[in-house]
């Protein structure tokens, strides 16, 4: 069974810029959620999808943006980048039946912004 | 609001010693808790999980968990730290309001030989 694939895996955007992230899901999975990971604030929740509506979202302003489309596989989408945007972007997939349902990451997109 | 603290930044033990690596929760209720592992360059790995049941919980790679209700605490152990062990390692908990999971900042494991 394929896991999470993220990609790209890195990417290096300037300052102003927007960039699209994507997320494919494991097979069967509805849920997606998103992750900012950085040294200095850790794991950051961005958003949830489930079934192609935003469950859930995180303290981020409105340029971190996100979408599900029907086969479950997510994009995520920052508008004019600043340099603090610049961290592992991690996407997770699960069933979400419950609560305890275990969530499968990615490996992840590094975006570095210049 | 639920929260998750790891109070150790970073350890270093010595391969083949035991380990132990301490979460803190901030919850009201019976929290759902989790255990990850992170290699350098690569997602999350979940370890173990506990929701109910046997307060003593057994994860893959030998790791185990204890979950102490009156301390508030979910603390992973190892008997016996193997250098493959080095990673950060995350506790979180899931957020019954909102169907995403809180993480704590995490703590890096050095092995020694």
């Amino acid at each position: 069974k394929a896991g999470v694939t993220q990609t790209p895996r890195y990417l290096i955007k300037t300052r102003g810029q927007q960039v699209t992230l994507s997320c494919s899901p494991i097979s069967g999975h509805r849920s997606v959620s998103w992750y900012q990971q950085t040294p200095g604030q850790g794991l950051q929740f961005l958003f949830e999808y489930f079934s192609e509506t935003q469950r859930n979202k995180g303290n981020f302003p409105g340029r971190f943006s996100g979408r599900q489309f029907s086969n479950s596989r997510s994009e995520m989408n920052v508008s004019t980048l600043e340099l603090g945007d610049s961290a592992l972007y991690l996407c997770a997939s699960s069933t979400r039946q419950s609560l305890n349902t275990e969530a499968f990451f990615g490996q992840g997109t590094r975006l570095t912004v210049v | 609001a639920q929260s998750v603290t790891q109070p150790d930044i970073h350890i270093t033990v010595s391969e083949g010693a035991s380990l132990e690596l301490r979460c803190n929760y901030s919850y009201g209720a019976t929290p759902y808790l989790f255990w990850y592992v992170q290699s350098p360059g690569q997602g999350l790995q979940l370890l173990l999980k506990y929701f109910s049941g046997d307060t003593l919980v057994q994860g893959i790679k030998g790791f185990e968990a204890e979950f102490k209700r009156s301390q508030s605490s979910f603390n992973l152990r190892k008997p016996s730290v193997h250098w493959s062990d080095a990673a950060e390692y995350f506790c979180a908990v899931g957020d019954t309001g909102g169907f995403k999971t809180i993480f704590g900042a995490g703590t890096r494991l050095f092995v020694k030989a």
